[in-house]
């Protein structure tokens, strides 16, 4: 399977935890994505990475979450002193230039419980 | 500010009529748009996607219509089968840096 990889895909941790997120890209591509989904709303843009440059986070990035992409492979997302609001599915996705404009592959996603 | 809005939240068709999925917006800067598909406890899966100068866009039984003026755009299933049963995401972008998806139609294709 080539396809956009995340783990783990369930994680229950209580709250004033710290937890931390994988996601594996299709291997050539060099465009990453996180983003955020919580019940009843569509996925939520959260950061953007080309190769291991971090070029966009969005406002719903606290100073809490930090992401980084280490020599342009896999990816972390890690939520520090995690809250109640932060109980959410994390998706991850990732592009490539030879892909269709604009196309993003999805992984599974982490679905984050938080006690 | 929802920049893309689905208003409805579910949509339940008979197998084998058409299901037409909404979706407006409201940046005249977004240059494509896309829907993707999603089941439960699966990732979002790319369907169909048009650029913003083109009004129609079709792939097998699956066809997008734009309609730039109105600032919005539908997707039409014809036919529609059991197996369409999911969630339908409608998204834009400006640029390669990130989707903004609506909040999504759940689509129920009834035998």
């Amino acid at each position: 399977d080539t396809g956009v990889s995340q783990d783990p895909r369930h994680k229950i941790t209580k709250r004033g935890q710290n937890v931390t997120f994988r996601c594996d890209p299709i291997s050539e591509h060099n465009r990453l994505y996180w983003y955020r989904q919580t019940l009843g709303q569509g996925p939520e843009f959260l950061t953007y990475f080309q190769n291991e440059a971090q070029l966009e986070k969005s406002r719903l990035l606290s100073d809490r979450f930090s992401a980084e992409r280490p020599k342009g492979s896999f990816s972390t997302l890690e939520i520090q002193r995690t809250e109640q609001g932060d109980s959410a599915m994390y998706l991850c996705a990732s592009s490539g230039e030879r892909d269709r404009v604009h196309e993003q592959f999805f992984g599974p996603g982490t679905r984050l419980t938080v006690l | 500010d929802q920049q893309v809005k689905q208003n409805s939240p579910s949509l339940s068709v008979q197998e084998g009529r058409i299901s037409i999925l909404n979706c407006d917006y409201t940046n005249s800067m977004f240059d494509y748009f896309l829907w993707y598909k999603k089941y439960p406890a699966e990732g979002p899966t790319f369907l169909i996607s048009i650029s913003s100068i083109k009004d129609k866009n079709e792939d097998g039984r699956f066809t997008v219509f734009l309609n730039k003026s109105a600032k919005h755009l539908s997707l039409h299933i014809v036919p529609s089968q059991p197996g369409d049963s999911a969630v339908y995401f409608c998204a834009a972008s400006v640029g390669t840096n990130k989707l903004i998806f609506g909040t999504g139609t759940l689509l129920a294709v009834q035998p």
